[in-house]
């Protein structure tokens, strides 16, 4: 089946230490996506990449890190300087629109991030 | 500053009936525009969009409509049905920007009671 695997479901981080969450995708996407959804808020835009070996920050981008070295694989990783790290993050992706076409991102199933 | 309202944190309908969930938006360059369905520990999964060429747009149960010189779109959902019950999040986006990024409102828990 066709999707997007996000890894692990749940991560704990101590205080002061780098972390990597995991995305890949089989759908054959160009863009991927990275939010994160703190409880009661809408999802918020970290990172996204149109294309590999290229992508721009969002809306939150401070204390995150991306790289875009394949096109199934869309890794984030959450480092020391992000003051506030505890929340859902989701990985997303889509076909990147041409000539005005519209096209829905798909989402997965998140991993929740805790420090100790 | 929220470009994308959701004012109703949660809504309560009985099985059968029609739910109504609203979104307001400030942009006026926002042109694509979604609904998504949440459920806890899950991600997103994509429900309809409506482009603002269009006003309205039906898939099954669910239809979507855009008003777009009140900057209002509203998602109906007709039979609700208790499966129904989740998170609603209403997303926009400025495709003439030259990306695709969506600006997501707060969500809406939608409880449909049997």
């Amino acid at each position: 089946d066709g999707g997007i695997t996000q890894s692990p479901k749940y991560l704990f981080r101590k205080e002061g230490q780098n972390v990597t969450l995991s995305c890949e995708q089989n759908l054959n996407h160009d863009a991927m996506y990275w939010y994160r959804q703190d409880p009661g808020q809408g999802l918020r835009l970290i990172y996204y990449s149109q294309i590999v070996n290229d992508f721009q920050k969002g809306d939150i981008a401070e204390g995150y890190s991306v790289s875009r070295e394949k096109k199934e694989s869309f890794p984030l990783t959450v480092t020391s300087a992000q003051k506030n790290p505890t929340a859902f993050y989701l990985c997303a992706s889509s076909i990147w629109g041409r000539g005005g076409e519209n096209q829905p991102q798909h989402f997965g199933d998140g991993t929740r991030l805790s420090i100790l | 500053d929220q470009q994308v309202k959701q004012n109703s944190p949660s809504l309560s309908v009985q099985e059968g009936r029609i739910s109504i969930l609203n979104c307001d938006y400030t942009n006026s360059m926002f042109d694509y525009f979604l609904w998504y369905k949440k459920y806890p520990a899950e991600g997103p999964t994509f429900l309809i969009s409506i482009s603002s060429i269009k006003d309205k747009n039906e898939d099954g149960r669910f239809t979507v409509f855009l008003n777009k010189s009140a900057k209002h779109l509203s998602l109906h959902i007709v039979p609700s049905q208790p499966g129904d019950s989740a998170v609603y999040f209403c997303a926009a986006a400025d495709t003439g920007a030259g990306s695709y990024q969506l600006t997501f409102g707060k969500g809406t828990k939608l409880s449909v009671i049997p």
